[in-house]
């Protein structure tokens, strides 16, 4: 099965930026994720759809100043001028069918603090 | 706008058994894939099951195979998981979620949730 790994814990200063990063099993790195975030208490949100190659595709309504990226097994999400609205936990998350069997996996997330 | 909205949490004991409901709307409910994910208290996200439009495909995770079954009522707008024979591992947050069409988001739209707890 796909592994995905991602820190435990990033913080930045309001209004700096952040780069968050998905990484991929070795053997799955050339596999699409997404990125979701879950403020405190509440139910996740998709950010953005994350390719290989780097493109992606947002969600309805997501802001510009958050922006993807890939770097081999690594998929990024940059969030730009931090908000305090932006301090919540940030998973990634990739589907596969392996054997005919349909699954998704979601990495441990990253809680985000904006100092 | 689009809504899922969850129901059919509880207290359970450990081997029995509970149904959750997801109502849809603002969507045509059938045109998309649905799913279950859950979240253990302070824990990450789990999939747990995956419905095609017509409810003819199913998956499940392991962990649940065999004593979850996903359903749905395409002319109530309405998912369904029922779980039998709970587990004290259970318990967590259910939500459901909808797949997204082409480009979109795999997870485009959750519900608010639902808390499972399995406890004698």
């Amino acid at each position: 099965l796909p592994v995905l790994t991602q820190p435990p814990s990033a913080s930045a200063f309001l209004g700096a930026s952040i780069k968050l990063t998905c990484t991929l099993s070795s053997e799955h790195s050339t596999y699409t994720i997404e990125w979701y975030q879950q403020r405190p208490g509440r139910s996740p949100q998709y950010i953005m759809k994350i390719k290989s190659d780097g493109s992606h595709t947002k969600g309805d309504g997501i802001p510009d100043r958050f922006m993807g990226s890939s770097s081999g097994a690594d998929r990024y999400l940059t969030l730009s001028n931090l908000q305090s609205d932006d301090e919540a936990e940030y998973h990634c998350g990739e589907s596969h069918t392996i054997d005919g069997q349909v699954g998704y996996v979601f990495g441990t997330g990253t809680k985000v603090t904006v100092l | 706008e689009v809504q899922l909205v969850e129901s059919g949490g509880g207290l359970v004991q450990p081997g029995g058994s509970l149904r959750l409901s997801c109502a849809a709307s603002g969507f045509t409910f059938s045109s998309h894939w649905m799913h279950w994910v859950r979240q253990a208290p302070g824990m990450g996200l789990v999939w747990v099951s995956r419905i095609n439009t017509d409810g003819s495909t199913t998956h499940y995770a392991d962990s649940v195979r065999g004593r979850f079954t996903i359903s749905r009522d395409n002319a109530k707008n309405t998912l369904y998981l029922q779980m039998n024979n709970l587990r004290a591992e259970d318990t967590a947050v259910y939500y459901c979620a909808r797949q997204g069409i082409g480009e979109a988001g795999y997870f485009d739209h959750w519900g608010q949730g639902t808390l499972v707890t399995v406890s004698s």
